[in-house]
């Protein structure tokens, strides 16, 4: 079956640095997306990944290993407003988005 | 975990013509039930919000008559594209509210699971 793993609630320090992995399992590949959802708000897009290797864009970044079926985002120099719902979602061969639960990040001041 | 399913997963269809997308959430009741849109690469677009047994709630810029929506039970919310034009052509997705009470959080807590989403191409 498919299946999309992630922690379910991570706490870190404000300006420190925290790495949320995803593993998961589908039927084919085309991509990994990340979305961050504030408490009552829509998802935005972070990033998408559909090679193997990191991407940068500013504070956050997002890794991906095909072979392991592995993907990480990392969040650097984190602010208070970073305290949010982080979702990974992998699209599979039918172009459909398998979610995981989602990773509930609280910063501590 | 909870499951939320879509479908149709795809659909084409021709300009002039509606479409109706179902969203179930398969092993709980959810009142209620929210349609995202997606463009590639780009946030969730919120569309409207379902409500079992009450008319949705619809964001602005969102046209009601265009996009109806009807909550029909606890499971099942559906979304209908009326006269689609190709403009409609997206990626929809739907996602279903689980209220729970949690003993860490020490009261309610809801939590948000998405479905698979529908690709819609109206030629």
């Amino acid at each position: 079956g498919q299946n999309i793993d992630q922690p379910t609630e991570m706490t870190a320090t404000e300006g420190a640095i925290v790495q949320i992995n995803c593993t998961y399992q589908t039927s084919g590949f085309n991509g990994l997306f990340w979305y961050q959802q504030h408490a009552g708000e829509a998802p935005t897009f972070l990033s998408y990944n559909v090679l193997d290797g990191l991407e940068e864009k500013g504070r956050f970044s997002s890794f991906l290993s095909r072979s392991k079926g592995y993907s990480y985002l990392l969040l650097k120099e984190l602010q208070m407003k970073d305290s949010a719902s982080y979702l990974c979602a992998a699209m599979d061969s039918n172009y459909q988005l398998i979610w995981g639960a989602g990773t509930k990040l609280i910063i501590k001041p | 975990g909870a499951v939320v399913s879509q479908h149709p997963s795809w659909v084409i269809c021709k300009s002039g013509t509606s479409v109706k997308i179902e969203c179930r959430s398969l092993d709980f009741q959810a009142t209620t039930m929210f349609w995202y849109r997606q463009f590639p690469k780009q946030s969730l677009m919120l569309m409207a919000t379902s409500n079992e047994g009450s008319k949705a709630t619809y964001e602005q810029g969102v046209e009601k008559d265009k996009f109806l929506i009807n909550h029909a039970s606890l499971t099942l919310s559906t979304l209908t594209v009326t006269s689609a034009h190709p403009e409609d052509s997206s990626f929809y997705i739907c996602s279903a509210i689980l209220s729970g009470w949690t003993q860490l959080a020490g009261g309610p807590e809801e939590t948000q699971y998405f479905g698979p989403g529908t690709r819609l191409l109206v030629l």
